[in-house]
């Protein structure tokens, strides 16, 4: 099955500074790789999505997230946090089966400090 | 606009009663799921279905069972509540894949469940 692995359950990062959250994955395959946003006491958002071709993607609120195939990994990043980007973030996997069902991470709390 | 609802937000019952959650949406979507998101363990996946009549077991589906008489509603019932179901539980919908393509999953807004 396929999964993915998120470390660090809680990210504290100073306002203006770069957001950078970690993601991998494992398939012998690429499959789908995705990063959703939780706010508080929201349901998931969807901030980007790989699904083919280009491996650098842009997302909403100034996200974006870069595929390396060699490296099994889908990094999220953010160059400047605003307070705003206080929230819980997931990376999450799907087969390219046509199952669309997603396997998600353990999920980061990022917490930005003033 | 199309959405997705969860009835009701908040619940509270008694270990050993049937808890029946509900999930509604109106994109006429044929995908459906159910997950349960718990502090450590992310969202994992529940049941989901592909269509009316289809259900299909997640990784973590013992306690709960589901059913599709429509396109629109996916309820959760749990048979027997437990303390081990207090959670969080998220249903999401998504149009049918289509093979070299991928259809996002949209999300309703989430049943706190607390079994006492």
């Amino acid at each position: 099955a396929q999964s993915v692995t998120q470390l660090g359950s809680h990210v504290s990062v100073s306002e203006g500074a770069l957001v950078l959250l970690r993601c991998n994955y494992s398939s012998s395959v690429p499959p789908y790789l995705f990063w959703y946003v939780q706010y508080p006491n929201q349901g998931l958002q969807l901030l980007l999505k790989y699904t083919s071709a280009a491996t650098l993607v842009k997302g909403i609120n100034g996200f974006e997230a870069e595929f390396k195939k060699s490296e099994t990994s889908f990094h999220l990043t953010k160059p400047s946090a605003h307070m705003s980007d206080a929230a819980e973030y997931f990376c999450a996997v799907s087969e390219r089966s046509g199952n669309n069902r997603l396997a998600f991470g353990k999920g980061n709390q990022v917490v930005v400090i003033p | 606009d199309a959405e997705i609802t969860q009835s009701p937000r908040h619940k509270i019952t008694e270990t050993g009663r049937q808890v029946t959650l509900a999930c509604h949406q109106t994109w006429n979507h044929n995908n459906m799921f159910w997950y349960r998101q718990d502090l450590g363990h992310g969202l994992r996946l529940i049941h989901y279905s592909y269509g009316v009549q289809d259900t299909n077991k997640g990784e973590v589906s013992d306690g709960y069972s589901v059913s599709r008489s429509n396109t629109e509603d996916l309820p959760l019932t749990l048979e027997s509540a437990a303390s081990s179901q207090t959670s969080v539980y998220f249903c999401a919908s998504s149009e049918s894949e289509v093979a070299g393509s991928y259809n996002e999953q949209f999300f309703g807004p989430g049943t706190r469940l607390t079994v006492l």
